[in-house]
């Protein structure tokens, strides 16, 4: 059974502040990886895909794997309000996508 | 915007009655997926297509049956719907089955099975 785990959280933060968001996975053959961010009633839209050891940045996000740890990071650079929303973490190792139960954020003025 | 519209988009129906759910997609991805999210489970594959009449079960599929006649349309039924079916249905693409593949989703189908 692959299983990937994740703090549900709430993660409190103000605003301006670094927010780590962290996912650990069992499939040791996972070969990507992503993190999804979803508001309340809304779908999950893709916002980080890694796929080798060490970080990425894209603007304010970071995505940090290290596949030895079966480790995964999203760091939220400058927090905003508008960040607050369910996190998701996604590992996929064939064709089909484990993923977990979400990480909730609130960035809190 | 992946172009894919889910419909309906919100739907109450009684135990014991047949529901459909459609996917529809503008792009011609072979891959697409029925997933169910439900509060403390996350994301749970129903049933995935991997072209025109292949299907395949996912870790949740009792219940559901799906169809998949042309490559832009992944037809979700159920055929007898219970309370336990009440969720949000989305489904997904993925544009690189043969490499990342990261997945685009729907806007979603908020089922209730009263």
């Amino acid at each position: 059974q692959k299983e990937v785990e994740q703090n549900s959280g709430p993660l409190s933060v103000p605003e301006g502040a670094i927010a780590s968001l962290n996912c650990t996975y069992s499939d040791r053959v996972s070969q990507s990886f992503f993190w999804y961010r979803q508001y309340s009633g809304k779908s999950p839209e893709l916002i980080m895909s890694i796929y080798s050891n060490g970080d990425k940045e894209d603007g304010r996000f970071t995505a940090q794997l290290n596949k030895a740890s079966q480790y995964v990071s999203l760091l939220i650079r400058d927090s905003q309000p508008s960040d607050s929303a369910t996190y998701l973490c996604a590992v996929r190792g064939s064709y089909i996508p484990t993923f977990g139960r979400g990480t909730s954020l609130i960035v809190h003025p | 915007d992946a172009g894919i519209t889910q419909s309906p988009r919100h739907k109450v129906t009684e135990t014991g009655t047949p529901v459909t759910l459609r996917c529809h997609q503008t792009e011609n991805h072979r891959y697409m997926y029925w997933y169910r999210q439900d509060p403390g489970h996350g994301l749970r594959l129903i049933h995935y297509s991997y072209g025109v009449k292949d299907t395949d079960k996912g870790e949740v599929s009792d219940g559901y049956s799906v169809s998949r006649s042309k490559t832009e349309d992944f037809l979700l039924t159920l055929e007898s719907a219970t309370s336990s079916q009440t969720s949000v249905y989305f489904c997904a693409i993925t544009p690189s089955p043969e490499g990342p593949g990261e997945q685009y989703f729907g806007p979603g189908t908020r089922l209730t099975v009263t």
